[in-house]
């Protein structure tokens, strides 16, 4: 059974600084990997799209990667910014569904 | 991508009633699916809904609880039935796009049941 983990859970950050967010996966076997970004109470709004055959994807200030490899993505934003507060959400595509992971809370401090 | 709206956007109802949230999508998806989001956790699917077909629930959902409508391809209901306060939740739909654009959601139901 597919098991979708973030680290960290929780990560507060000064504007301005890049930082990383990771997600593992235990099954290789994946269709593709998605982003999103989840505002409080809110939809989520999909970021990046990483094909399975793909190593990673550039959106702005946004880059993932994808190693199927080693179960692991990571998602690397850039010069951040207040806007950049929500919570972010790796998901794996299975077939015909997505398994989430556990989320990353991101605060980025004025 | 594709737009989905999703209605009502929020609601708070009575223990032991029901409640029909709609999703329509701007396309044809041969694919739909409902997702519950409960407090400070992250998505857990319900089921996927097929046009022309019964929706298939994962483990621990049942159709009693949570019937679902896909009476064409741009459209979908989730019923919550006979709720209780843990039922109270957001309650996501999402689309298929296919293997090019993934998968578009809509904006969500809040639901708090009292």
């Amino acid at each position: 059974k597919q098991e979708v983990t973030q680290i960290p859970a929780a990560l507060s950050v000064p504007e301005g600084e890049n930082l990383v967010l990771n997600c593992s996966f235990t099954d290789s076997a994946i269709y593709n990997l998605q982003w999103f970004r989840q505002d409080p109470g809110k939809g989520l709004t999909s970021l990046l799209l990483i094909q399975s055959s793909q190593r990673e994807q550039t959106s702005g200030r946004l880059n993932a990667s994808l190693d199927k490899s080693s179960g692991r993505s990571t998602l690397y934003i850039a010069a951040s910014q207040p806007g950049d507060s929500a919570t972010y959400l790796c998901a794996v595509g299975d077939t015909n569904k997505l398994i989430f992971g556990t989320g990353t809370l991101l605060a980025v401090q004025p | 991508s594709a737009v989905i709206s999703q209605k009502p956007s929020r609601d708070i109802c009575q223990r032991g009633t029901s409640l029909t949230i709609q999703c329509q999508v701007d396309s044809q998806v041969t694919m739909m699916f409902w997702y519950r989001q409960q407090p400070g956790q992250s998505l857990t699917l319900i089921a996927t809904a097929n046009q022309g077909s019964e929706a298939t629930y994962e483990s621990g959902f049942v159709i009693d609880k949570f019937p679902i409508s896909r009476p064409n391809l741009t459209f979908s209901t989730l019923t919550v039935s006979n709720m209780s306060p843990e039922d109270s939740s957001i309650y996501l739909c999402s689309a298929d796009r296919g293997a090019s654009y993934g998968y578009t959601f809509g904006s969500g139901t809040r639901l708090t049941v009292v």
